[in-house]
């Protein structure tokens, strides 16, 4: 049973380019959840998707936006990227009420130079 | 400011003894709290959760004990192995209007080092 599944493990930008990071959820989840994790600290919420619509989001700029498809796959999109985006991006996928068992996948390192 | 604290970000534990990871939080309507266990180059894993209607969830080696006064909650792993080394990320959560999940709160994170 495949875990969730994120691509590319690493990449990196320069300043100012647009970025686009794929996770595919675990089978039989249906919401996808975006982390941003910066080196030494926890997890930062970006935003949720449900029903390919956008649910919650995190304290972030519209410069982040997702979407996600009829297959529950995911995209994170990152435009005008900044020094600071550097950061490990997790995907995490859930069902709707399943006791916050989310499952992370092992996340795309994104620097920016 | 940060909502969830893990004031200590490592702690070395002798092999075959008590591990104690603690977490402050400062939100009265979290609702649910997780800990999650993250090895390098890999993402986080789900090891073990609570309700605030609890005090108290046990999962093998691993319990969690929740203080809702003192807004404090701890894992306690017993005994610990080598193999528990990793960072331990303390989670929160505020259950969203209709019952659906909420986003997780993370704290910091306590790099655990068990010493064979």
């Amino acid at each position: 049973d495949a875990g969730v599944t994120q691509s590319p493990t690493h990449l990196i930008k320069t300043r100012g380019q647009q970025v686009t990071l794929r996770c595919s959820p675990k089978s039989g989840h249906d919401t996808v959840s975006w982390y941003q994790q910066a080196l030494g600290q926890g997890p930062q919420f970006i935003f949720q998707y449900y029903e390919e619509e956008e649910r919650q989001r995190g304290n972030f700029p519209d410069r982040f936006s997702g979407h996600q498809f009829p297959n529950y796959s995911s995209e994170l999109n990152v435009n005008a990227l900044l020094l600071g985006d550097s950061a490990l991006y997790l995907c995490a996928s859930s069902l709707p009420r399943a006791n916050y068992g989310y499952t992370f996948g092992s996340g795309t390192r994104l620097t920016v130079v | 400011d940060q909502q969830v604290k893990q004031n200590s970000p490592s702690l070395s534990v002798q092999e075959g003894r008590i591990s104690i990871l603690n977490c402050d939080y400062t939100n009265s309507m979290f609702d649910y709290f997780l800990w999650y266990k993250k090895y390098p180059a890999e993402g986080p894993t789900f090891l073990i959760s609570i309700s605030s209607i609890k005090d108290k969830n046990e999962d093998g080696r691993f319990t969690v004990f929740l203080n809702k006064s003192a807004k404090h909650l701890s894992l306690h792993i017993v005994p610990s192995q080598p193999g528990d080394s990793a960072v331990y990320f303390c989670a929160a959560s505020v259950e969203n209007y209709g019952g659906s999940q909420g986003n997780l709160i993370f704290g910091k994170g306590t790099k655990l080092s068990v010493k064979p």
